[in-house]
């Protein structure tokens, strides 16, 4: 089946410690993006890119890091200099040309 | 699980005119959110309504949630260029699941 996965559902992490958040896609998409969500506030970009090898910081990028080595996958790097990690993670995927993002089932990150 | 229709699916208006969007639930909705799609560069967060009869405004664009809580309209006073994109409604369920509307794409004409 074609579509966009996330893992782990659920992430625990001490304080301090940097985690990389994973996010794959078979749909032969060629943009991907990382978007945070809070309670109350709705979806916020962190980064994105829209072909391999490059890619572009969102509106809340501190403190995060990604990289784009292959096509299919788009890993999300939360660094300890994010102040505040604990929160629902969405990647998303979108064809060139086309309209649509199709969002993975998120990563709910929680920092002890 | 939880569907969300939007309409129109597209939409195309005169500069200055007034235009509204559509956002239905198949369930009740306790947390709805708008977002506008801007080319490649992903969503930006406009507005969230939980509360029934909840209206919000951000300069020129006004959402309601009906008291029912199963549908939301997003408003748009005398458009602009700027406003051209597409525009997304998201919902919580009560299980806490993320659920999309298929997007209306506003165009704007001079």
């Amino acid at each position: 089946d074609g579509g966009i996965t996330q893992s782990p559902k659920y992430l625990f992490r001490k304080e301090g410690q940097n985690v990389t958040l994973s996010c794959e896609q078979n749909l032969n998409h060629d943009a991907m993006y990382w978007y945070r969500q809070d309670p109350g506030q709705g979806l916020r970009l962190i980064y994105y890119s829209q072909i391999v090898n490059d890619f572009q910081k969102g509106d809340i990028a501190e403190g995060y890091s990604v990289s784009r080595e292959k096509k299919e996958s788009f890993p999300l790097t939360v660094t300890s200099a994010q102040k505040n990690p604990t929160a629902f993670y969405l990647c998303a995927s979108r064809l060139a040309g086309a309209d649509t993002q199709y969002f993975g089932p998120g990563t709910r990150l929680t920092v002890l | 699980s939880q569907e969300l229709e939007q309409s129109p699916q597209s939409l195309i208006v005169q500069e200055g005119k007034n235009l509204t969007i559509n956002c239905t639930s198949s369930k009740t909705l306790y947390g709805l959110y708008w977002y506008k799609q801007k080319y490649g560069e992903g969503l930006i967060f406009l507005m969230m309504l939980q509360k029934g009869g909840e209206e919000k405004s951000h300069e020129k664009i006004t959402a309601k949630l009906d008291e029912k809580k199963q549908q939301s309209s997003l408003h748009i006073t005398a458009s602009q260029p700027s406003h051209a994109g597409i525009y997304l409604c998201g919902a919580d369920s009560s299980s806490g699941e993320l659920t999309f509307g298929t997007g209306t794409r506003l165009t704007i004409i001079p």
